[in-house]
């Protein structure tokens, strides 16, 4: 049971190059959500969706797509990478009928 | 939308001293109010929560208080210890809503003095 995994880890990028983060879970959550943390700016909301096929924007979702065709997986995508864009990228998840959230470890992008 | 402001952004106490964090919230439908710990290079993680029908809610050293006229809660921590340095952050969400975004504060960096 991995819980939620995000790959990869670590990435640098080039400006206006195009990635993709993958968000995987094993618990059969619902709800997925994508952060992003800045120094100074906790964590802010990218992108989330409560269902399989479902997505729906957050506080910041500019310069960013997602999608969530497979229930056990979500996906981010910089089509055009910005020096904004570096930051350090959390995935989340929630099961309907609970409260809590269980977070990744985090994807650290640099994009120069 | 909702908005979370939350205070201080920096915390440093002596060990064994009560630590205190405060948020406030703007949207009146925002009904669950959890707290996340966040160690260096991980993943954070749910500490304690409180729901809006709950005016206090206790976990051994930590507690968490709301007052829902005012659109606050606080994040109480007694007798800190070492381990209890971390980031800590609130957040605000519409539990069993259908859009319940998790919206989190900026986060408070709390020091623990030996």
């Amino acid at each position: 049971n991995a819980g939620v995994t995000q790959t990869p880890k670590f990435r640098v990028l080039k400006t206006g190059q195009s990635m993709t983060l993958l968000c995987a879970q094993d618990m059969n959550h619902e709800y997925m959500y994508w952060y992003r943390q800045d120094p100074g700016m906790g964590l802010r909301l990218i992108h989330y969706s409560v269902g399989e096929g479902t997505t729906a924007k957050g506080e910041v979702p500019d310069g960013y797509n997602v999608s969530r065709l497979k229930k056990q997986n979500f996906l981010l995508g910089l089509e055009s990478a910005a020096p904004s864009q570096t930051s350090v990228y959390f995935c989340a998840t929630r099961i309907l009928s609970r409260t809590e959230a269980f977070f990744g470890q985090g994807t650290r992008l640099t994009v120069v | 939308g909702e908005n979370v402001e939350q205070h201080p952004s920096t915390l440093s106490v002596q060990e064994g001293d009560s630590a205190v964090i405060k948020c406030t919230y703007s949207d009146s439908a925002s009904n669950y109010f959890p707290w996340y710990k966040q160690e260096l290079g991980k993943g954070p993680q749910l500490i304690i929560d409180i729901r809006s029908n709950v005016g206090e809610k206790k976990d051994q050293r930590i507690a968490v208080t709301l007052n829902k006229t005012a659109k606050h809660f606080s994040l109480h921590i007694t007798e800190t210890q070492p381990e209890d340095s971390a980031v800590y952050f609130c957040a605000a969400t519409g539990f069993m809503n259908r859009d319940d975004k998790i919206i989190f504060g900026k986060g408070t960096r709390l020091h623990i003095l030996p």
